[in-house]
């Protein structure tokens, strides 16, 4: 079975500040995809990134960056500078991407992030 | 192109009565699925279809129907609704050959 956890329930910052949501996953697959959404006030769920098993190079995309290691199972994810408009639930996922597979996700819990200004 | 949709947005429930949620998708993708979200436990798969006339059980299928009669369309019924079936209901689609699910903007369901 595969589970994926986000330990921080809530993180509040102030703006500017970086901050790094945490995601530990497990699956017994060699082969699997890992996911970042992101979920504002307004309810919709953003794709913000995603990464297979086979890549663990670091990505970062303007003031988000991820960090993928395969040696501890976790996918973090920091923002830079922080902003309000960063204010959201960020959920971490997990797509086993083996034959029977589908595309399913495991969600992980997901984080609320509050940034003040 | 208007994604993925989902009617409707809102909806209030008895205890015991029943409804369908529609999704709808125009990118004539072969998978869709039925998540819920509830506080503190992030999305669970409820439903799947991998094509037309096809479903199958996901994570929490209990109290819960669907139908894929149509690639376009996937309804999720609740034949006798339930207070534990109070939750935000998310449909997403995506083509076969890619990773990347499009998410509707969801059903607030309250049973009372």
């Amino acid at each position: 079975a595969q589970k994926v956890t986000q330990a921080q329930t809530e993180i509040s910052v102030v703006e500017k500040e970086d901050v790094t949501l945490d995601c530990v996953y497990e699956t017994r697959d060699t082969t699997y995809y890992l996911f970042w959404y992101k979920q504002p006030p307004s309810g919709e769920l953003v794709f913000l990134i995603r990464r297979n098993s086979f890549d663990e190079q670091n990505e970062i995309s303007g003031r988000y960056s991820w960090n993928f290691q395969k040696s501890t199972s976790s996918f973090n994810f920091t923002i830079t500078a922080s902003q309000v408009v960063d204010s959201a639930v960020y959920f971490c996922a997990l797509d086993n991407a083996g034959g029977t597979s589908y595309g399913k996700l495991t969600f992980g819990q997901g984080t609320i992030l509050t940034v003040h200004p | 192109n208007a994604g993925v949709t989902q009617t409707p947005k809102f909806r209030v429930l008895k205890t015991g009565q029943s409804m369908t949620l529609l999704c709808a998708q125009d990118m004539n993708h072969e998978y869709m699925y039925w998540y819920r979200q509830d506080p503190g436990m992030g999305l669970r798969l409820i439903h799947y279809s991998v094509g037309e006339g096809t479903t199958a059980k996901g994570e929490v299928p209990d109290g819960y129907n669907v139908s894929r009669l149509k690639k376009q369309n996937f309804l999720l019924g609740l034949e006798s609704a339930a207070p534990s079936q109070t939750s935000v209901y998310f449909c997403a689609s995506k083509v076969r050959t890619s990773d990347e699910q499009y998410f509707g903007p969801g059903t607030r369901l309250t049973v009372t």
